[in-house]
């Protein structure tokens, strides 16, 4: 059972433009999300976090939203760049102190120069 | 700061062997995690140790077991290889702060593939 569902396997958007990357979850107990980005024959490397208690988080030219209600959070990149052509995978957790997280599909982001 | 390390980077096997995975985490770091990454599904928790104890386990079967030493180093071995066990295998490593999530720091992964 999929508990974190990203949607949209792949992702194109042009240099300079905003990116919107889309995660949904299932599991209401879940309340840390993070989002990694993973480029080829490497480990994902973490980008940005944000708990339930907030329902933003910005650092630099990352943002991710967090909608509770709606059980979707949301990466945004702007503006993208080249470099930033990866596999995006969000991530949730729903208990401190454990590191067990569930992780979604990924989307594979290319940024057009 | 060396990274996580993982050994082998690359791995072929037929059905039926077992295979031994290692992973050395990030110095200091007593956590450590192994995820289980085939395309399409994401990465799939396989379990996480502490302190040499696992703490976590995912929905794997039996046959996916691990362990982890007093110097944190950790091992996963899967029995009884089956075409399905092929995928990129990646460990992370993190601190464990009391009361908090833990960023967690990932390996390169060991690619296995079963014939």
């Amino acid at each position: 059972d999929q508990q974190v569902k990203q949607n949209s396997p792949s992702l194109s958007v042009q240099e300079g433009r905003i990116s919107i990357l889309n995660c949904d979850y299932t599991n209401s107990m879940f309340d840390y999300f993070l989002w990694y980005k993973k480029y080829p024959a490497e480990g994902p490397t973490f980008l940005i976090s944000i708990s339930s208690i907030k329902d933003k988080n910005e650092d630099g030219r990352f943002t991710v939203f967090l909608n509770k209600s709606a059980k979707h959070l949301s990466l945004h990149i702007v503006p993208s760049q080249p470099g930033d052509s990866a596999v995006y995978f969000c991530a949730a957790s729903a208990i401190k102190n454990f590191n067990k997280f569930y992780f979604g599909s990924g989307t594979k982001l290319n940024v057009k120069p | 700061k060396a990274g996580v390390t993982q050994t082998p980077r690359y791995l072929i096997k037929t059905r039926g062997q077992q295979v031994t995975l290692s992973c050395s985490p990030i110095s200091g770091h007593r956590s450590v995690s192994w995820y289980q990454q085939t395309p399409g599904q994401g990465l799939q928790f396989l379990f996480e140790y502490f302190s040499e104890t696992q703490r976590n386990k995912g929905n794997f079967p039996g046959r996916f077991s691990g362990r982890q030493f007093s110097n944190s180093r950790s091992e996963m071995n899967v029995s009884t290889l089956e075409l399905g066990d092929s995928a990129l295998y990646l460990c992370a490593s993190s601190l464990f702060r009391v009361e908090s999530y833990n960023e967690q720091f990932f390996g390169p992964g060991t690619r296995l593939t079963v014939l």
